[in-house]
């Protein structure tokens, strides 16, 4: 089945803590991204990367790294979490990224920060 | 940054009734994405429209592009319960790689 997975689905930890959310989709994609959705905020692209060892930030990267080693797996690292970054995270993946691509989104991970 | 505002913000109708949702910029977009999301689900795609002046037709969910590509409306035809999510619109311009989404349109349908 194509998908994208995410995982943990559920992380509750501390400040300062680092962490890591994964990402990986089984559809060959090229481009991979990640968003964070708040309430009263929408839905606001982190970073994003459009083939293997090319990443580009999003409007809301600060406090967050990828990496892009692979090109089916497309990690999310906070090195230093703090509250403000509690949030439901959710990575998706298209083709190419560009035109009118369908994207495919995972079921999302909900972060809370203490 | 590009914006594109969504409205209604909340939506609360009863089961029958007819309803558009609206997403509006300033800017000129290439395509718009409409999806929809579940509860504890992410988004999942309706419809692309690439072209200014396209009406495309999902069952009861009819999706028009302006003219000037700027803006988009979703209207759905007696609606029903299993309608109820939120809805949001997307916009991507030129070659840029990044997408851009409205705040959404949460819908509910009640029985």
């Amino acid at each position: 089945e194509a998908q994208v997975t995410q995982n943990p689905r559920y992380l509750i930890t501390v400040t300062g803590k680092k962490l890591t959310v994964t990402c990986s989709q089984n559809m060959n994609h090229e481009y991979m991204s990640w968003y964070r959705q708040d309430p009263g905020l929408g839905l606001r692209q982190i970073y994003y990367s459009m083939n293997v060892e090319v990443t580009d930030k999003g409007d809301v990267p600060e406090g967050y790294k990828v990496s892009r080693k692979e090109k089916r797996n497309f990690p999310l690292i906070l090195e230093s979490p703090s509250p403000n970054q509690t949030s439901l995270y959710f990575c998706a993946s298209s083709l190419w990224g560009r035109g009118a691509d369908t994207q495919y989104f995972g079921p999302g991970t909900r972060l809370t920060v203490l | 940054t590009q914006l594109l505002e969504q409205s209604p913000q909340f939506l609360s109708i009863q089961e029958g009734e007819n309803l558009t949702v609206y997403c509006n910029s300033s800017s000129v977009f290439s395509s718009l994405q409409w999806y929809r999301q579940e509860p504890g689900e992410g988004p999942v795609l309706l419809v692309t429209v690439v072209t200014g002046g396209e009406v495309k037709k999902l069952k009861r969910l009819t999706f028009q592009f302006g003219d000037a590509r700027k803006d988009s409306s979703l209207h759905i035809t007696a609606a029903q319960p299993g309608d109820t999510g939120l809805y949001l619109c997307a916009g991507r311009s030129g070659s840029n790689y990044k997408l851009t989404f409205g705040k959404g349109t949460l819908l509910t349908v009640n029985p």
